[in-house]
């Protein structure tokens, strides 16, 4: 069946250092995008999401980019911090039937 | 208040019992969800309510029974689990904001249960 999941199951970065998480999803029907923030013990935590009609979409430290045609997402952390270390997934919702990748842990090194 | 709460959040129980999770939310959101998370995991649906109604029910065991008595409540009862059940209990709602469920309604998580099996 159709799946989203992550290329890189870690990624290590230094305080500071901008960070990219990048996710690769197979359905063509999907159109809207979320990224969400797990730490430890905690639910998932919205961080930004994208509509299939962006290919760009800014928040505060973070971007994410789509690239329809090769049906990529990616999540951009800019200065990143001790506190962005957490597991992030991307999710598509096609029919409010969400489904989540595998997930990447970040972690931020002092 | 733009938060989801669910309660315990920890439960032990042994494989006789009879239990229930609480999930509760005030932000007018008309869909709730239940997830599923085992560790490093992605979190998996169980269960959608959308207007106080079953909408999805992803083949989940009937020994998990979900109900939704009003628009802000969301419980899952729980008999005779398993062991391979202990997981994390997510709850979530979004805002059908649409009118039905839609691929653009952002779902926002409770802090979620831990369930422990013996």
């Amino acid at each position: 069946g159709e799946s989203v999941g992550l290329h890189l199951p870690t990624l290590s970065v230094q305080e500071g250092d901008n960070s990219i998480i990048n996710c690769a999803y197979s359905n063509s029907a999907s159109d809207y995008f979320i990224w969400y923030k797990q730490e430890s013990g905690k639910g998932p935590q919205f961080i930004i999401d994208i509509r299939s009609n962006m290919d760009k979409r800014q928040g505060q430290r973070v971007t994410v980019l789509l690239n329809k045609t090769v049906k990529h997402l990616s999540l951009q952390i800019a200065a990143t911090q001790p506190g962005d270390s957490a597991v992030y997934f991307c999710a598509e919702t096609p029919l409010g039937d969400m489904r989540f990748g595998a997930g990447t842990r970040l972690t931020v090194k002092p | 208040d733009t938060e989801v709460t669910q309660t315990p959040k920890h439960l032990v129980m042994g494989m006789t019992n009879k239990k229930s999770l609480k999930c509760e939310q005030h932000m007018g959101h008309r869909a709730m969800y239940w997830y599923k998370q085992k560790a490093k995991k992605p979190p998996e649906l169980m269960f959608v309510y959308s207007y106080e109604k079953l909408s999805i029910n992803e083949s989940v065991p009937s020994r998990f029974s979900p109900e939704c008595p009003n628009s802000s409540l969301l419980n899952l009862h729980l008999h005779a689990l398993q062991p391979e059940d202990s997981a994390l209990y997510l709850c979530a709602s979004s805002s059908l904001a649409g009118g039905s469920l839609a691929s653009t309604d952002t779902q926002y998580f409770g802090p979620g249960t831990r369930l422990t099996v013996l």
